[in-house]
């Protein structure tokens, strides 16, 4: 079946550093990938998607490319800020299992600070 | 962007008690979930449903059941409450074009002494 993997379960550093939260799934379909944000005590959120291999896509100054010869979604920015503190969830759906919804990662906190 | 609306936020029961938590998405979409979160597992699906009177069971099914009873409202049902099921749970909703993007509730908070 449909698997996604998020390494790092905590990543803290500092405000204004970049960052780079790792994503690879497996699956024997055609994939779309989604990146959602859950801030504390809130719904999670869409981020930004893709199904479209080696394209970067960018929402709210996070960007991602997919590359479906890694199997790779990875979620990066150029300087954090304190807001982007929050759990961050990869996710994958695919033709196969439309009706299903999205398969998620553990998720990754990420700690900003000042 | 999508409305989905849960209720109770909080919900405190003991074990072998009956909790029903609810869920409404006033957009017309079609499918529906139930998610429960838990530190270390992520989202896990429990139920969801595709239409009013569908329902279609998820990856962690045991000891829940639910209930679609029109387009708009999805119930979790939990008859026999044990701690295990002390969790955060999250519905969420998606339409049929939406390329597979969901919109999540508040969630509920549920703790079963």
């Amino acid at each position: 079946g449909d698997s996604v993997t998020q390494t790092e379960g905590l990543v803290t550093l500092t405000k204004g550093l970049p960052v780079m939260l790792n994503c690879t799934y497996q699956t024997t379909y055609s994939p779309f990938l989604f990146w959602y944000v859950q801030h504390l005590n809130e719904a999670p959120k869409l981020l930004l998607k893709s199904s479209t291999d080696n394209k970067r896509t960018e929402h709210q100054g996070f960007y991602a490319t997919l590359h479906k010869s890694s199997s790779s979604f990875h979620l990066q920015k150029s300087s954090v800020q304190l807001s982007d503190s929050a759990l961050y969830f990869c996710a994958l759906s695919d033709r196969n299992n439309y009706a299903q919804g999205l398969t998620f990662g553990l998720g990754t906190r990420v700690s900003v600070f000042p | 962007e999508a409305a989905v609306t849960q209720s109770p936020r909080n919900k405190v029961t003991v074990t072998g008690g009956n909790v029903t938590l609810s869920c409404r998405q006033t957009n017309s979409h079609n499918y529906m979930y139930w998610y429960r979160q838990d530190t270390g597992h992520g989202l896990r699906l429990i139920h969801y449903s595709y239409g009013a009177g569908n329902l279609q069971i998820g990856d962690v099914p045991d000891g829940y059941k639910a209930t679609r009873t029109t387009q708009e409202d999805f119930f979790l049902l939990l008859e026999l409450a044990s701690p295990s099921q002390t969790s955060l749970y999250f519905c969420a909703s998606k339409d049929r074009g939406s390329q597979n993007t969901l919109y999540f509730g508040a969630g509920t908070r549920l703790s079963v002494l």
